[in-house]
């Protein structure tokens, strides 16, 4: 029974260049959530999803950041022209509906934007 | 605006005595808190929650206390054991639920054979 797969586990970016962060949600959970810590601070909300729907993104960057979560396929966040800014860790975490009482998080992609 | 705050970055307790880590928030609609533990390299995992509800919730090693009045909880540890050495992050939601967590900066325990 395997987690919350992300990955990949390190990406390095160019600034300017485009990532793709990819997440599989347990086995089950059809509801995503994507966070985003930056160094030495908390985790922060970004997406949250069901397949096919963006339920909210009240914690997306306006601009350049786009997630999405389709019906056979993992999860994608999508950061378009990355800058140094960007440089964090961002976690995937899944539940088998709304309304759960606990996440279960992946162990993160680590984007380093050079 | 930080609406949970750890304002402990780091804590260094004697194994096989009590840990006690603190979280304060400040918005008043804030009704499940949850703590989660992090080690190097790895995604959070959920330890313990509390309703607003309850004023404390226990299992095992670990209780969680909660003072609505005062808008701060804390995690107790006991005994402290090696393995419990990690970043512990303190989370709040306002829906009773946990699409949407604001999590605390994190306090780092380390404990002390």
């Amino acid at each position: 029974n395997a987690g919350v797969m992300q990955n990949p586990r390190h990406l390095v970016r160019r600034r300017g260049q485009e990532a793709r962060l990819r997440c599989s949600p347990m086995k089950g959970h059809s509801h995503v959530y994507w966070y985003r810590q930056l160094p030495e601070e908390g985790l922060k909300f970004m997406v949250y999803l069901q397949k096919e729907n963006i339920i909210d993104e009240s914690g997306m960057p306006k601009e350049r950041f786009s997630a999405e979560f389709p019906k056979e396929g993992p999860s994608i966040l999508r950061i378009q022209q990355v800058v140094r800014g960007d440089s964090a860790a961002y976690f995937c975490a899944s539940s088998p509906q709304a309304g759960l009482e606990k996440l279960f998080f992946g162990s993160g992609t680590q984007l380093s934007v050079l | 605006d930080q609406q949970v705050k750890q304002n402990s970055p780091s804590l260094s307790v004697q194994e096989g005595r009590i840990s006690i880590l603190n979280c304060d928030y400040t918005n008043s609609m804030f009704d499940y808190f949850l703590w989660y533990k992090k080690y190097p390299a790895e995604g959070p995992t959920f330890l313990i929650s509390i309703s607003s509800i309850k004023d404390k919730n226990e299992d095992g090693r670990f209780t969680v206390f909660l003072n609505k009045s005062a808008k701060h909880l804390s995690l107790h540890i006991v005994p402290s054991q090696p393995g419990d050495s990690a970043v512990y992050f303190c989370a709040a939601s306002a829906n009773q639920g946990a699409q949407k967590l604001v999590f605390g900066q994190g306090t780092r325990l380390t404990i002390n054979p």
